[in-house]
């Protein structure tokens, strides 16, 4: 069964902080890897990910993948209160819908 | 509108009931997508359309859930006999072709009582 597993479900860290978000896949037909940041309603767009190795970065955040060890992390640094939100990583195979994994809860305490 | 609209927002329903949730995708965009996220849950997929036909519902639990997007364009889910456990935040997404970023609306969060 296709499956995205996300680790930790939840994090607490005071601002300033660095933190790691971890997604693992197991997947047929895999594409690409996505992160989505969901404050409250709708889930945001942060990355994509198609080949290993590569790291995307915006700001504060970036993203890699390892397509041989089937992974991704999330790093977030300098944390600010702001980046209080749901993680979430989806995994996109060939044919079909993205699948969800459960999600990280990080919660940015100042 | 610039976004992908859900409505309504918020709905509450007695057990058994009829219910209808409403997506209007960003313009242009073929593929539309219908998920449903429990508390402490990641978005659970339900049905994708590419055009005007389902081209996937292996995520609709049962034959209570339905949808629809007879024009290609907005989609509606249909709810039958809710029952409790429908209770749930149903997202609708859309994008420009299959796979890739997809493009959320805000929700729309059902209540069963």
């Amino acid at each position: 069964e296709d499956k995205v597993v996300q680790s930790p479900l939840s994090l607490v860290v005071h601002e300033g902080d660095t933190v790691t978000l971890n997604c693992s896949y197991e997947v047929t037909n895999f594409r690409s890897l996505l992160w989505y940041k969901q404050e409250k309603k709708a889930p945001t767009f942060l990355f994509m990910l198609t080949s290993s190795g590569i790291e995307k970065k915006s700001g504060r955040l970036s993203s890699i993948l390892d397509k041989k060890e089937l992974f991704s992390i999330l790093n977030i640094t300098a944390t600010q209160t702001g980046d209080s939100a749901i993680y979430l990583c989806a995994v996109d195979q060939a044919g079909t819908a993205l699948i969800f994994g459960k999600g990280t809860t990080l919660s940015v305490s100042s | 509108g610039a976004g992908v609209s859900q409505t309504p927002s918020n709905k509450v329903t007695e057990k058994g009931k009829y219910v209808e949730l409403r997506c209007d995708p960003i313009s242009g965009h073929t593929a539309l997508y219908w998920y449903r996220q429990s508390l402490g849950q990641g978005p659970e997929f339900l049905i994708y359309f590419q055009g005007t036909g389902a081209a996937d519902d292996s995520g609709l639990p049962n034959d209570r859930f339905f949808a629809v997007r007879p024009e290609g364009s907005v989609s509606t889910l249909k709810i039958q006999r809710t029952e409790r456990g429908d209770s749930a935040v149903y997202l609708c997404a859309s994008s420009p072709k299959l796979g890739g970023e997809l493009f959320f609306g805000e929700g729309s969060r059902l209540t069963v009582l």
